[in-house]
Order: structure tokens, then sequence, then C-alpha cells
């Protein structure tokens, strides 16, 4: 089991380019998130999802737009980004099962957006 | 507002030498607290967790963390660290807005360990 991958590790993004960060788990669950972490800010949630076919909003989802076309992919588009959104971008799915704590985090993706 | 905070941004501490961060949350019901870990480059991994009962709960890693209400606390503890415990550690309450339950984090303690 690979768990939670993200894809790619570390991306620099000219503002107004746009680019997809893609999010892969082989647990078979069916929740699964995106987060950012800023310096001093902790994690805020921007988008989830709680099965394929499904994206909702979270905390911070402006600027950002998601898909789920497939149960094990949860993909997170910037279409046209912008320095604030420079930031550490964390994934992490749970199964239904399972309580809210128990998400299992990928290893991130830094975007430094110039 | 549920909110979480942690008031040590960063914390050095000697290999061998116990260790306390501190965790404040504000949440109007019983809270459902979380400790998790950073380490450099990986995601986060659920420390421990506190639901109801014991105040006193115990974590992978040797880590430990007490409920206080009356503080609205829930610091984290080790006895004695090891140089592998140097990484970034995030408090979090289990909380509901916005028509979904949702983690709430503290922005964080950095601990740096030295030999």
């Amino acid at each position: 089991n690979a768990g939670v991958t993200q894809t790619p590790k570390f991306r620099v993004l000219k503002t107004g380019q746009s680019m997809t960060l893609l999010c892969a788990q082989d647990m078979n669950h069916e929740y699964m998130y995106w987060y950012r972490q800023d310096p001093g800010m902790g994690l805020r949630l921007i988008h989830y999802s709680v099965g394929e076919g499904t994206t909702a909003k979270g905390e911070v989802p402006d600027g950002y737009n998601v898909s789920r076309l497939k149960k094990q992919n949860f993909l997170l588009g910037l279409e046209s980004a912008a320095p604030s959104q420079t930031s550490v971008y964390f994934c992490a799915s749970r199964s239904t099962g399972t309580p809210q704590e128990t998400q299992y985090f990928g290893p991130g993706t830094r975007l430094l957006v110039l | 507002a549920q909110s979480v905070t942690q008031p040590d941004i960063h914390i050095t501490v000697s290999e061998g030498a116990s260790l306390e961060l501190r965790c404040n949350y504000s949440y109007g019901a019983t809270p459902y607290l979380f400790w998790y870990v950073q380490s450099p480059g990986q995601g986060l991994q659920l420390l421990l967790k506190y639901f109801s009962g014991d105040t006193l709960v115990q974590g992978i890693k040797g880590f430990e963390a007490e409920f206080k209400r009356s503080q609205s606390s829930f610091n984290l503890r080790k006895p004695s660290v090891h140089w592998s415990d140097a990484a970034e550690y995030f408090c979090a309450v289990k909380g509901f807005s916005g028509g979904y339950n949702k983690l709430i984090f503290g922005a964080g303690t950095r601990l740096a360990v030295h030999p």
C-alpha cells in the first residue's frame, strides 16, 4: 500500500498560470480532503469530497476547484495562480467507518507562485 | 467560535529532557481533541486523541496528553525527548460549522532537539 500520494512534490508558477495537483489513495477511502498549510495558521480545509463524483467547499475555497471523477483520485486545480496561493498543500483521506480524526495525510506539495 | 491556540511557535529542548507543548481550545461543548505530528517532508500523523473518560491519554511514541476542562487545555508531554522527536506538532479540535464536521488546527509548534 502506497497510502496517500501527491504529485508534484514541488512546483513554481508565475502569477496567472494554471496547474493541477493530484492526490491518489489506494485504501478505497470514501472521504478525501485538500488542505493548505501556511506559517502560523495551521492547516485550513480548502475542499473535500465524501465520495466519487461529489465535492464540497471547505473554509478557504476561493481560487480553487476540485474534481473527484474516480474514487481513488482527488484533483485540486488553480485556474489563475496568485502569490497568495503560495503554500504547502496536503491531501488526506479516510474511510466512512472511521472518525474524522483518523485521516491519512499525503507528504504534501510545496507551491511557490511568483 | 471554535478555535485552537498553540502559544509556543518554536521550542528547543535537549535530548533526554522532558517536554510539554501547550494547547488551548475554545469550544462550547465537550471537545474531541487531538495531537498530530509532522516530521520534515512528511504528512501529519495522529499521536493521540481525547474523547471522554480518563483525562490523561496515552499515545504513540511515548507521548501523553492531559485534558483540563477548567483551563481549556490539552497539553502534550513526553518524559524524555529523543532526537527523532524533532518535528512540528499540531493540536486540533473536532468542530462543526458550515454544515460539516471538520478538524480545526492550531498554528503548530516546531520542536528542535539539541544533542
